[in-house]
């Protein structure tokens, strides 16, 4: 089965400062897919950045990027210039190919890292 | 465009007690997923829907049953509610399982069995 890892319960940054958020996950398949969810105090759950396990480049979204060492399996989140409006909790989460081994699309989450941003 | 909604915010129910939770998506999405998330810990799969009139089992399914009358509707009924049931429920819709489709989340129920 596959799981997903945060190791960082809590993190914290100085506003426009930069930040790194640690996610490894353990699977033996080779196609899958990597996401980043925010979710902030009013728990609604936002997708922040998504990456193709085939894709060899890192995915960017804005002052949002990662950096995916597929051999490693570890996809880490760099927030840059940070503000305050990013203090949440943030989610890595897994999903198997569609299809793949009976699997229907559902998301495999960490139990996340909760994001402090300093004024 | 609402997108994903969900029926009731919030709910306290006493041990025994039976409830439906509602999930309603006006983005004509073919499958729905509910969650749910308890502290401390990620979001964890308990059924899901890949089309009316069908539902299946997630990773954590004891004690809930689902149903998809309606493409739109997904509902999450608890019959004999247990303070192990105490959680935050989300529900999530995308437009097929495959992998380029984004999940849309509801803003979440939090449930109290006391």
């Amino acid at each position: 089965a596959q799981t997903v890892t945060q190791s960082q319960p809590e993190m914290s940054v100085q506003e426009a400062e930069t930040v790194t958020l640690s996610c490894t996950y353990d699977t033996s398949e080779s196609d899958y897919y990597l996401f980043w969810y925010k979710q902030p105090p009013s728990r609604q759950m936002i997708l922040v950045i998504r990456q193709e396990a085939y894709k060899q480049q890192n995915a960017t979204e804005n002052r949002f990027s990662v950096n995916f060492q597929k051999a490693a399996k570890s996809f880490s989140l760099k927030i840059s210039d940070s503000q305050l409006g990013d203090a949440a909790m943030y989610f890595c989460a897994y999903r198997r190919p569609f299809n793949y081994g009976g699997s229907q699309g559902n998301l495999i989450f960490g139990k996340g890292t909760k994001l402090s941003v300093k004024p | 465009n609402a997108g994903v909604t969900q029926t009731p915010k919030f709910r306290v129910l006493k041990t025994g007690q039976s409830m439906t939770l509602l999930c309603a998506q006006d983005m004509n999405h073919e499958y729905m997923y509910w969650y749910r998330q308890d502290p401390g810990m990620g979001l964890r799969l308990i059924h899901y829907s890949v089309g009316e009139g069908t539902t299946a089992k997630g990773e954590v399914p004891d004690g809930y049953n689902v149903s998809r009358l309606k493409k739109q509707n997904f509902l999450l009924g608890l019959e004999s509610a247990a303070p192990s049931q105490t959680s935050v429920y989300f529900c999530a819709s995308s437009w097929t399982g495959r992998d380029t489709d984004t999940q849309y989340f509801g803003p979440g129920t939090r449930l109290t069995v006391l």
